[in-house]
């Protein structure tokens, strides 16, 4: 168990550039989740996937945010047209398909720190 | 709609001294709760979980929480703080039929020497 995996750990950008996060959850896991967490914060929900289907988005997620797990292994998330608002650290989570309710713990990546200039 | 609220964005203790970090909770169903540290640069980890077996929890490094539902609580506890503990805490709460976490602000813990 190597734990979940994010790339890159940083990322800094120019307003209006797209940025590409992947995350590689624990390879028995087939429920992947994004948040976003901003300074002084607690962690934000943005989408949640089982297998390859993404089952949650919440009302975070703009347009300008695209999710995908294609092969229902690892995730990307996309950004287009950064604003200065999106930076933010990028959370990705796993976790076990026999995990319901309480039994259901996220194991947390260790995130991608976004700066938008 | 669930929610958490965390009392304190920022607790001192002493090293040896009792921490206390408040969390209460909004759910309009028997809610899931976690508490969850995090260390700088570093993801989130689970210290503990409410599982409805037991209102008292334990959980890792000395951690324990308390479920009070008359109370809407579920604060963490650890008897005696050591330099390690120092961190930032989130509680979050989930709701039956949603994976989905909601957590608090988070309480950023000091621990004076």
């Amino acid at each position: 168990d190597t734990g979940v995996s994010q790339d890159p750990r940083h990322k800094i950008t120019k307003r209006g550039q797209n940025v590409t996060f992947r995350c590689d959850p624990i390879s028995e896991h087939n429920r992947l989740y994004w948040y976003r967490q901003t300074l002084g914060q607690g962690p934000e929900f943005l989408t949640y996937f089982q297998n390859e289907a993404q089952l949650e988005k919440s009302r975070l997620l703009s347009d300008r945010f695209s999710a995908e797990r294609p092969k229902g292994s690892f995730s990307t998330l996309e950004i287009q047209r950064t604003e200065q608002g999106d930076s933010a650290m990028y959370l990705c989570a796993s976790s076990s398909p026999t995990g319901t309710g309480a039994n259901n713990e996220q194991f947390f990546g260790p995130g991608t720190r976004l700066t938008v200039l | 709609a669930q929610s958490v609220t965390q009392l304190g964005s920022h607790v001192s203790v002493s090293e040896g001294a009792l921490v206390l970090l408040r969390c209460n909770y909004s759910s309009s169903v028997p809610p899931y709760l976690f508490w969850y540290v995090q260390y700088p640069n570093q993801g989130l980890q689970l210290l503990l979980k409410y599982t409805s077996a037991a209102t008292l929890v334990k959980g890792i490094n000395g951690f324990e929480a308390e479920f009070k539902k008359s109370e809407t609580s579920f604060h963490l506890t650890k008897p005696s703080a050591h330099m390690s503990d120092a961190a930032e805490y989130f509680c979050a709460v989930s709701g039956a039929g949603s994976y989905q976490l909601t957590f608090g602000k988070g309480t950023k813990l000091s621990v004076i020497p």
